[in-house]
């Protein structure tokens, strides 16, 4: 059974502190993982694509990480700002149609002063 | 280019009533999809829908629920005699193409309660 299994489960920090979120997954056949971004009440907005050969692309502060070996993948935020607080939910992709996605359960992160 | 339109945002049925939830996917975008997310869960997929054809209704429910993206207007998502237990979000997406790499982009989502 295809699964996105994400840590923490929600998380607190400082403006301005960085902070990484973890994501494992059993899905095959492989073909990618995204991150998205949910901001409370509205849809997920994309924030990195990768495929099976990319071990790391960064949007801006966010940067991610792919272990295709280890099934393994991180969102790393630098310099967080209090607009960073949301839900951060790892997506991976079977290859077929792009139906065939399997969501995490999101991380929630709040950004405080 | 406007997004992905849903509507209405919010949504409130009585048990027993029929909800109409509605997407308009990006111009030039014939792929749409649905997904529900319950409260505290992940988003879970429902059906994907071609112009005018189902192409994959596997995380449909067997009963009260339909979909249908005709050739023109809306894909319509439809739930029947509404339960308590149907009350979420209902994400809609689209995408270009098809594929597993393809960009997916979501709407705002509506969110449906059962009084």
């Amino acid at each position: 059974k295809n699964q996105v299994e994400q840590s923490p489960q929600s998380l607190i920090i400082l403006e301005g502190k960085n902070c990484t979120l973890q994501c494992n997954y059993t899905v095959s056949p492989f073909s990618n993982l995204r991150w998205y971004k949910q901001d409370t009440g509205r849809g997920p907005v994309s924030l990195t694509i990768m495929t099976f050969s990319e071990n790391t692309k960064s949007n801006g502060r966010y940067t991610a990480t792919l272990d295709a070996d280890t099934k393994q993948s991180s969102l790393h935020i630098t310099a967080s700002q209090l607009s960073d607080s949301a839900s951060y939910i790892c997506v991976v992709s079977a290859t077929g149609t792009a139906s065939k996605l399997t969501f995490g359960t999101g991380t929630r992160l709040q950004v405080t002063l | 280019n406007a997004g992905v339109m849903q509507n209405p945002r919010h949504l409130v049925r009585r048990r027993g009533q029929e909800a109409r939830l509605r997407c308009s996917p990006m111009k030039g975008h014939s792929h749409v999809y649905w997904y529900r997310q319950l409260p505290e869960e992940g988003l879970k997929f429902m059906v994907y829908l071609q112009k005018e054809n189902i192409i994959d209704e596997s995380g449909m429910p067997k009963e009260r629920f339909s979909a249908e993206f005709p050739k023109e207007g809306p894909s319509i998502l439809r739930i029947q005699q509404v339960v308590r237990g149907d009350s979420a979000a209902y994400f809609c997406a689209s995408s270009f193409l098809t594929g597993g790499d393809t960009e997916a982009f979501f709407g705002q989502g509506t969110r449906l309660t059962v009084v």
